[in-house]
């Protein structure tokens, strides 16, 4: 079957570093997507691996293993306004962006 | 320059009514996506559309649900004889012809209760 998991939930603390990990297996493997959803908005796109290694963009980085069938996603000097919901999406399906979600992991910054 | 723009962001209707949503995706985007969002749920794929064109329906039920993307006008997911579970969050997200990594760009999502 098809499947990402990722930690429910992660606290950090405002100007630190946090990591959010996801795995995954699905049927096949055309790229991984990282998204921001803040509570009761749109998901926002964040970042797109679909070969090994880090991709960075600004505080923000993703890697992806395709042997391993894992990634995460690196937030550097944490912001207040980044307590949020990250997901892991998986495009399994070629061109067709038909993605597998998985079910968020809801960050919450502290002062 | 308007992003995915979704209507209406707030719908309630009694069981056995219908529900309409309507999606108008990005300047220039010609492929728009469905998804639907349960509370302590992942975001679940319906229907991909193009204009005139269904692609991939394999996320949407066969019974009540239905989508279009007419060659004019927004793309609209209707759903007939609501029931308690229809009640979620609906998305629409839509994408460029082309694009290296097929990013969607979301709409804020049309929440619908049924009563």
């Amino acid at each position: 079957g098809q499947n990402i998991d990722q930690p429910t939930e992660m606290t950090a603390t405002e100007g630190a570093i946090v990591q959010i990990n996801c795995t995954y297996q699905t049927s096949g493997f055309n790229g991984l997507f990282w998204y921001q959803q803040h509570a009761g908005e749109a998901p926002t796109f964040l970042s797109y691996n679909v070969l090994d290694g880090l991709e960075e963009k600004g505080r923000f980085s993703s890697f992806l293993s395709r042997s391993k069938g894992y990634s995460y996603l690196l937030l550097k000097e944490l912001q207040m306004k980044d307590s949020a919901s990250y997901l892991c999406a998986v495009n399994n399906a070629g061109n067709n962006r038909k993605l597998i979600w998985g079910l968020g992991t809801s960050l919450a910054v502290n002062p | 320059n308007a992003g995915v723009m979704q209507n209406p962001r707030h719908l309630v209707r009694r069981r056995g009514q219908e529900a309409r949503l309507r999606c108008s995706p990005m300047k220039g985007h010609s492929h728009v996506y469905w998804y639907r969002q349960l509370p302590e749920e992942g975001l679940k794929f319906m229907v991909y559309l193009q204009k005139e064109n269904i692609i991939d329906e394999s996320g949407m039920p066969k019974e009540r649900f239905s989508a279009e993307f007419p060659k004019e006008g927004p793309s609209i997911l209707r759903i007939q004889q609501v029931v308690r579970g229809d009640s979620a969050a609906y998305f629409c997200a839509s994408s460029q012809s082309g694009s290296r990594t097929g990013e969607l760009f979301f709409g804020e999502g049309s929440r619908l209760t049924v009563l």
